[in-house]
């Protein structure tokens, strides 16, 4: 399958200084990717899907201009968190999917992002 | 909205045996696709198998296979001669069909465990 690269694997900030997190597709172009956070323990939860060269959607409850999402080019997109504070604590993973013309396009995983706010 | 439902927070199984996993889901789409994806220790998404709801035949990939029942709206995962590497967090979801359509819905998860 294809490869979906996430950096960096690990951080660790203070709070009140942002944090960036990329994510790239390696080997295909990726015109839709997607954020989630997850929890020890938990499933994953989608924050924001998007599409490269658009404004990202926020689902539900996610604070836009605290998690600013870029995704200028088909093969990279960035998860900013703004602001950090200790509750902001998680593991981020980033997903990408390429328009093949198919009826189905696979979605792959990027390795995650263990962020901790101090 | 679609969900999806996995009633079983932990399951063991003993090397070699057989486990079944399950997993619900609502929906009111007649054509779908539904995945079971595994996440290990190292937390990276890997996908076990990917079963499309026109199919009335049953995905299988190696050791694994899947008992899918649209009329009930059940996607069980079966994992057969159980290795040590089986043991995960294993994700039932949904995605509505289409090349562009929709995002990943994600169960709760069944955490694996496999016994020497």
């Amino acid at each position: 399958g294809a490869v979906v690269s996430q950096h960096p694997s690990w951080v660790i900030c203070k709070s009140g200084t942002s944090v960036k997190i990329e994510c790239r597709s390696l080997d295909f172009q990726a015109t839709t990717m997607f954020w989630y956070r997850q929890f020890p323990k938990q499933s994953l939860m989608l924050m924001a899907t998007s599409n490269e060269g658009s404004k990202a959607t926020y689902e539900q409850g996610v604070e836009k201009d605290k998690f600013l999402i870029n995704h200028a080019s088909l093969t990279l997109s960035t998860l900013t968190v703004t602001s950090a504070h200790p509750e902001d604590s998680s593991f981020y993973i980033c997903s990408a999917r390429g328009e093949t013309g198919k009826s189905y396009n696979e979605q792959f995983f990027g390795p995650g992002t263990r962020l901790t706010v101090l | 909205a679609q969900t999806v439902t996995q009633s079983q927070p932990e399951m063991s199984v003993q090397e070699a045996e057989t486990v079944t996993l399950s997993c619900t889901y609502d929906t009111s789409e007649s054509d779908y696709y539904l995945f079971w994806y595994k996440q290990p220790p190292s937390r990276q998404m890997i996908l076990v198998i990917r079963q499309e709801a026109y199919k009335q035949q049953n995905a299988t990939e190696n050791r694994f296979s899947v008992n899918f029942q649209k009329a009930a709206k059940s996607f069980s995962l079966k994992i057969s001669d159980s290795q040590l590497g089986d043991a995960a967090m294993y994700f039932c979801a949904y995605r509505d069909y289409g090349g562009s359509q929709g995002n990943l819905i994600f169960g709760k998860g069944t955490k694996l465990s496999v016994k020497p």
